[in-house]
Formats: C-alpha cells, structure tokens, sequence
C-alpha cells in the first residue's frame, strides 16, 4: 500500500464544474504539496501546507491532520488546468512521499 | 533566478553506455534530490544530498550513482545503461518546506 493515495486516479470534467481531488496519508508528515503536471512534463509546486487551507486563484486546499487528509478543489474549472496533480507528503526529514497523480481532463 | 534546470532535455542511450545527468540551482538550498517517474507509479527517489559533499540512497538507487560536490549542482550518473532505466528523469531541491523542480529528462534506453 503506497504511503500516499489518490483519488480519483482519472477525472473528466465540463468547463465551469466544481473540482474535488483527494489526497491521503498514512506516515507522519510536516507538510503536504500539491503539484500541477502539465502535457509538457513540467512541474509545478502549486501549495504548501502544513495546516488549515489556502487559496490562490481558483485554487483551494485544505488538509486535516487528524484525518491525515487533504483535498485540492478547483473552481469554475477551465481546459487550461487540464494537467495532472500530485500529492505528496514531506516528513520532518525532507523526503517526500508521493502520490500517482490524478489526471483531470476539462471538456470545453 | 534560472531555479532548477537540467541537462540535457533528451537523451537515447544504448544498453550498456553510461552517461550523466546534471542538475542545477542557483536558489543556495541545502536539499537536492534525483526521482524517476514511470507510468502509474509516480515518482520515485533515486538519491538526495542534505548538503555539499554529502549524498544519500533513496527508494530505487540501484544502479545509479551520485556526487555533489559543490552546493549547486547534484549529478546522477547512469554507468552501464539499461532497458529498465528508461524513464522521465526529475531533479528538485528544496529550503525549508518550499520545494522546486527541474523540467525533467526524457532517457531512452534500447
């Protein structure tokens, strides 16, 4: 079982839907990224946190550290943010456990 | 501030050939680290350096090598090349909680 997981793995949505992607975690982690990775192969650092919830554009995440839980939404989705997002946790050592990516695909 | 960039881009080995893989920040972090990405399997570390002249294995260092010996360029080399080592090749390095990738290094191995 891979210390981080996500879901979906696949997600197919209509421009303007509401988007949820789940992330969870079974080690100990001082904070949780969430990266973007584009067609291109690039990557992205999207957020950081360690707690709480932060917002940048569109962009929203949250975790709960109890749950060992943390969620990426996006609003008003757009085929721009087309890409895969990534999980992944970062423990106290600074070694990171990462998550096999969700693919989300925006339909016009 | 160029942040983390790698060279070279593209590269189509044949087995048996070695080759090295050079990553470069120019933000003074003290963290770098070589992960491989596969198809449904994310990415994976290969080794990480905490520090000049300082390296460490990660998950899946077999046969691979590393050096750091300066502060801003982590180096992983490929000695003998195999099929299995075709991959999509990620360097990033990191300061506190922040963390930074490199554009990434498409190996081919026949």
């Amino acid at each position: 079982k891979n210390e981080v997981e996500q879901s979906p793995q696949n997600l197919t949505a209509q421009e303007g839907e509401f988007i949820t992607i789940n992330c969870s975690y079974s080690v100990g982690i001082s904070a949780l990224h969430w990266l973007q990775q584009h067609p291109g192969g690039g990557i992205v650092s999207l957020f950081m946190l360690s707690s709480g919830k932060k917002k940048h554009g569109r962009l929203i995440a949250t975790i709960n550290i109890q749950e060992k839980h943390s969620s990426l939404h996006i609003t008003a989705s757009h085929p721009r943010d087309s890409a895969v997002y990534i999980c992944a946790g970062m423990n106290t050592g600074n070694q990171f456990y990462f998550g096999t990516g969700t693919s989300l695909t925006v339909i016009p | 501030n160029a942040g983390v960039t790698q060279t070279p881009k593209f590269r189509v080995l044949k087995t048996g050939q070695s080759m090295t893989l050079l990553c470069a920040q120019d933000m003074n972090h003290e963290y770098m680290y070589w992960y491989r990405q596969d198809p449904g399997m994310g990415l994976r570390l290969i080794h990480y350096s905490v520090g000049e002249g300082t390296t460490a294995k990660g998950e899946v260092p077999d046969g691979y090598n590393v050096s750091r010996l300066k502060k801003q360029n982590f180096l992983l080399g490929l000695e003998s090349a195999a099929p299995s080592q075709t991959s999509v090749y990620f360097c990033a390095s990191s300061f506190g909680l922040a963390n930074y990738f490199g554009p990434g290094t498409r190996l081919t191995v026949t």
